[in-house]
């Protein structure tokens, strides 16, 4: 098992332009999140999946924002008509609830830059 | 809604030395969980360690240990015979438990182990 791995690591975009990120959670675990995370901030909850349900949305999601979890697998978030406050890290995180409870793993993030 | 305040912005602390994080936080749940996580330059946010609410004994991880004060609402970090690699931000966070057990997080607090 590799852990919660995201792609690309880095992106660079022009304003204006459409961005997508790709999120492999680690297997099996049935309960994916997206967080958002500026610099020097904690991260901030965006959306959580259980199997591909999209069972929560932040208020901070907006309609540029739209996140899918297709077969209850990888998960993509798509941000359209970049603005230059989108910059930030946008990290995945997956659980699975156990008898001890849910525990969140997360990957290494994806930096936007809006340009 | 949930709050996790950790006040202190950055410390600074000797390689060998014990250091404590401190965290507070607020909410009105009764059932929920606190974690730390630790997030070095350029990483992953790595789990620390976590607490569950309904047990009194404190956690412990190797060097990590907690000190959970459930009346106080108050969750400090306690870095024992600190290493060089535990130079990094560190989050507190909570996790209310059911429905999404989505984290909410601190603003962090940056810690140097100087040799």
């Amino acid at each position: 098992d590799t852990g919660v791995s995201q792609d690309p690591r880095h992106k660079i975009t022009k304003r204006g332009q459409n961005v997508t990120f790709r999120c492999d959670p680690i297997s099996e675990h049935n309960r994916l999140y997206w967080y958002r995370q500026t610099l020097g901030q904690g991260p901030e909850f965006l959306t959580y999946f259980q199997n591909e349900a999209q069972l929560e949305k932040s208020r901070l999601l907006s309609d540029r924002f739209s996140a899918e979890r297709p077969k209850g697998s990888f998960s993509t978030l798509e941000i359209q008509r970049t603005e230059q406050g989108d910059s930030a890290m946008y990290l995945c995180a997956s659980s699975s609830r156990d008898i001890s409870g849910n525990t969140i793993y997360f990957g290494e993030g994806s930096w936007l830059t809006v340009v | 809604a949930q709050t996790v305040t950790q006040s202190q912005p950055e410390m600074s602390v000797q390689e060998a030395e014990t250091v404590t994080l401190s965290c507070t936080y607020d909410t009105s749940e009764s059932n929920y969980y606190l974690f730390w996580y630790k997030q070095p330059p350029s990483r992953q946010m790595i789990l620390v360690i976590r607490q569950e609410a309904y047990k009194q004994q404190n956690a412990t991880e190797n060097r990590f240990s907690v000190n959970f004060q459930k009346a106080a609402k108050s969750f400090s970090l306690k870095i024992s015979d600190s290493q060089l690699g535990d130079t990094a931000m560190y989050f507190c966070a909570f996790m209310p438990q059911g429905g999404s057990e989505k984290l909410v997080f601190g603003k962090g607090m940056k810690l140097t182990v100087n040799p």
